[in-house]
């Protein structure tokens, strides 16, 4: 089993629609987790970090974490062409490691 | 600006020809660490260093090399590519591990023929 699990995708929303990201990991240990966005041929960029069960809410985002179903998701309110990208979940396990999934692709159409 | 910065942004080398990409950050961070990102395997963690001096392997550390003599430098060191190190390099740094956010470079583009 990978530490953390993504569909690959592509999850195609229409422009306005809600996009829901999920992803899960495999160490109950894990303490803290982040979201991070990537355009083709860039670097990961930071979006959200959560370390709370919960909802975390910035602007049009929403991170929520459910650690007794290890499970981590991203809302993305009013989705919009230029957030097509890949979603990538990290997770930091009990190591020094940032541990990546697979990200998902994220496809919105106008 | 505060920023990561890496060199060179592409590279095509051939096989066994030594090389090295440079990472250096302005945050004054303590943690950095270099990723290899490939279709379908996602941002695998090649080495990492939490201090000046101090370095470990991540999960794929095999054919490469690295040294922290200076807080900003995190040089990575490939001595003898191979066609299979053909990958998306990232450098990253962070203000300290459990649980900091990482902030990553641009990317470094090799191919090895």
């Amino acid at each position: 089993q990978k530490e953390v699990e993504q569909n690959s995708g592509p999850l195609s929303v229409p422009e306005g629609a809600i996009a829901s990201l999920n992803c899960t990991y495999s160490d109950r240990g894990s303490q803290s987790f982040f979201w991070y966005r990537q355009y083709s041929g860039k670097s990961p960029e930071l979006i959200m970090f959560i370390y709370s069960n919960g909802d975390k809410e910035d602007g049009r985002f929403t991170a929520q974490l459910n650690k007794a179903s290890q499970y981590v998701s991203l809302l993305i309110r009013d989705s919009q062409p230029s957030d097509s990208a890949t979603y990538l979940c990290a997770a930091h396990l009990n190591t020094d490691k940032l541990i990546f999934g697979t990200g998902t692709r994220l496809q919105v159409f106008p | 600006e505060a920023q990561v910065t890496q060199n060179p942004r592409y590279l095509i080398t051939v096989t066994g020809k030594k090389l090295t990409v440079t990472c250096s950050q302005n945050m004054n961070h303590e943690y950095m660490s270099w990723y290899r990102q490939d279709p379908g395997l996602g941002l695998r963690q090649i080495y990492y260093s939490m201090n000046v001096e101090v370095t470990d392997k991540g999960d794929v550390p095999e054919g490469y090399k690295v040294s922290r003599k200076e807080k900003r430098n995190f040089p990575l060191i490939l001595e003898s590519p191979s066609p299979n190190q053909t990958s998306l390099y990232f450098c990253a740094s962070s203000p300290g591990t459990g649980g900091y956010e990482q902030y990553f470079g641009p990317g470094t583009r090799l191919t090895v023929t």
